[in-house]
Formats: C-alpha cells, sequence, structure tokens
C-alpha cells in the first residue's frame, strides 16, 4: 500500500521560481526519500533523509522532514524548464529494502 | 559502474498470450532487485522483490509471476495476461545487505499495452 502522499498532484510555475511540494505519511519510518521521473523514463533518486535528520540540501534542492508532523518537504529553488517532471516521496519503514511510493507530484515549468 | 537494462522498451500484446520481461544489472553483485507497476498518472506499486537468487516475495496477489534465475537477472511472467495488466513496469536494484539506507536504482522501464 502507498504510504506518502504528495501535496498538491500538479504544479505549474514559471522559469526561475522556487518551487514547493510536500509529502505526508502515515507510519513511524527509517528514512524518506525524494526521487524525480521524467516523462515515460524510469526514477532518478534525488535525495534521502534520514528520520534523525531534519534538514539537507543537495544543489538547488533543500529537503525537510518533521517526523513529528509526519511530514517532508521538497523545494526546488531557481527551477529550470529541465525540472518539469513528476517528483516521488519514498518511504522506508524499518523493513531495510523496501520503499513505498506515493502517487507523485507534476511540476511544470515554464520558460 | 553499476547499469540496469530492462527490454523489451515497449510491448503491445493480446488479452490470454504469455508475457516475459527481463531484467539485468551490470556492475554490483548481490543486489535487492525489484518490479514496480505504474499506472498512467499514478504512484508505483510494488509488486514482486527478492533478496537472493531464487527467493521472491510477492507484494499483492495478481496474474504476474517473477522468478530470479541468476544474480542479476529478475524476469516478470504471466501465463495468461488480462487488460488490467497494462501498465508501466519498472525494474530497481538496491545495494544488498545495505541495512537501513536504501537507494533504488532504477531501470527504463517498459510500457505494456494489453488490447
Amino acid at each position: 500500500s502507498q504510504q506518502g502522499e504528495e501535496d498538491p498532484q500538479a504544479l505549474s510555475i514559471q522559469e526561475g521560481e522556487n518551487a514547493t511540494m510536500n509529502c505526508s505519511y502515515k507510519t513511524s519510518i527509517n528514512n524518506l526519500q525524494w526521487y524525480r521521473q521524467n516523462s515515460g523514463r524510469g526514477l532518478v533518486h534525488l535525495i534521502l533523509i534520514r528520520s534523525n535528520e531534519r534538514e539537507k540540501h543537495s544543489g538547488r534542492l533543500r529537503v525537510t522532514l518533521d517526523t513529528s508532523k509526519k511530514s517532508s518537504s521538497l523545494l526546488i529553488t531557481a527551477s529550470l524548464a529541465a525540472d518539469t517532471a513528476s517528483y516521488f516521496c519514498a518511504t522506508d519503514r524499518f523493513q531495510g529494502y523496501k520503499l513505498s511510493f506515493g502517487a507523485g507530484t507534476t511540476v511544470t515549468v515554464r520558460a | 559502474s553499476q547499469t540496469i537494462h530492462q527490454w523489451p522498451a515497449t510491448l503491445v500484446q493480446p488479452v490470454g498470450s504469455p508475457l516475459s520481461l527481463e531484467c539485468t544489472v551490470e556492475g554490483t553483485s548481490n543486489p535487492n532487485l525489484y518490479w514496480y507497476r505504474q499506472a498512467a498518472g499514478r504512484g508505483l506499486q510494488l509488486l514482486f522483490y527478492s533478496v537472493g537468487i531464487g527467493q521472491i516475495s510477492s507484494e499483492v496477489p495478481q496474474n504476474l509471476s517473477a522468478s530470479r534465475p541468476q544474480d542479476r537477472q529478475f524476469i516478470l511472467s504471466s501465463k495468461k495476461l488480462l487488460l488490467s495488466d497494462s501498465g508501466f513496469y519498472l525494474c530497481a536494484w538496491s545495494p544488498g545487505l545495505a541495512g537501513p539506507y536504501n537507494e533504488q536504482f532504477f531501470g527504463p522501464g517498459t510500457r505494456l499495452t494489453v488490447l
């Protein structure tokens, strides 16, 4: 079953603007990961944040995790047209090798 | 470096026909392997995972089966396809015995249309 729920389902922004999407989950997790999927392609891992971390950065990406609220956010700063994709959160529920994926947020960056 | 291959990229099959999708991983040993299905505009549903040769765990009851005849080969099969089997099938791997932090690496996917 899907553990994570992304919000919003879709987002349209202008190039140069920031994009923020959220992920909520229901049970305790070991870590939370974000993936990107370009149309018709496989998923690409973006960033992993552990349950004892609150914020993590990777290039133009910033991820936060609030375990008390069971939520995470992904911020893409200074967006580019190439950031157009679907973004998924995935949670690891202490099962070592299984991830539960949300339904994703589709981001469209207009040039 | 590690790479993951899936084939075919696209497949159109009639209802009731058999199915065989193949996934192979290069550049690593004893990976954990996964099959996911993604319906149009939806998230990923885990179908099967494997932690070793011949070891298959099924996540949902369905018309599909999986096999791992070799360490780095994962096959998804069906004896008789249903219309509901249409979707985008993704194979993924993660480092075996990786402990609690398990990034997954995905293949390019197979688009299956059952008519």
